[in-house]
């Protein structure tokens, strides 16, 4: 298993630019994550999914976007890129909700 | 919803001491404590974890204790070595009505010297 991967791994993006993150596992969870890590920061979550179909909103939200059509994918939308959203992007899943496996990450710069 | 405080932010100790990592968690719904590592350029790994009902868990030279009443917990590294220099997060949930989401304190970054 290739577990949870994530691309690109590095991005620089213009203001007001857009781009999607994408997330894939391929161990069949049901739940799945995106956070992001500032540096000198813990994790905050952005938003997560319990199944195909199904998403919520986490603790940072404002500026992202998510869909969740399959199992394995999860991909993250950011629509007009601010500095703010420069950050660490990490991608997790999990099979009961408690063990997440966190993707390598995607380090995204906003000039 | 909860609030998980992680103490230090910073820790050094020399190869062969111990290390000790404490948080704190405001909601006394939560029940499900995991650790994870965070090696540099990585994502975090899970290394143990422990549930309301154990008081200490023990995996080698990795421990983490609960105290429910305090509502706080702890990691222990006994024996530390170079390769456990990362940062250390913890966290919190409450399986009965937050499931699958994981609450995260700010992180330790441990540094051992040889």
């Amino acid at each position: 298993n290739a577990g949870v991967t994530q691309t690109p791994k590095f991005r620089i993006l213009k203001i007001g630019q857009s781009m999607t993150l994408q997330c894939t596992q391929d161990m069949n969870h049901n739940y799945m994550y995106w956070y992001r890590q500032d540096p000198g920061m813990g994790l905050k979550l952005i938003y997560y999914s319990v199944g195909a179909g199904i998403t919520d909103k986490g603790e940072v939200p404002n500026g992202y976007n998510v869909s969740r059509s399959t199992t394995e994918d999860f991909p993250l939308r950011l629509e007009l890129a601010a500095p703010s959203q420069t950050s660490v992007y990490f991608c997790a899943s999990s099979w009961t909700g408690e063990t997440q496996y966190f993707g390598p990450g995607t380090r995204l710069l906003v000039l | 919803g909860e609030n998980v405080e992680q103490h230090p932010s910073t820790l050094s100790v020399q190869e062969g001491d111990s290390a000790v990592i404490k948080c704190t968690y405001s909601d006394s719904a939560s029940n499900y404590f995991p650790w994870y590592k965070q090696e540099l350029g990585k994502g975090p790994q899970l290394i143990i974890d422990i549930r309301s009902n154990v008081g200490e868990k023990k995996d080698q030279r990795i421990a983490v204790t609960l105290n429910k009443t305090a509502k706080h917990f702890s990691l222990h590294i006994t024996e530390t070595q170079p390769e456990d220099s990362a940062v250390y997060f913890c966290a919190a949930v409450d399986r009965g009505s937050t499931l699958g989401r994981l609450y995260f304190g700010r992180g330790t970054q441990l540094t051992v010297w040889p």
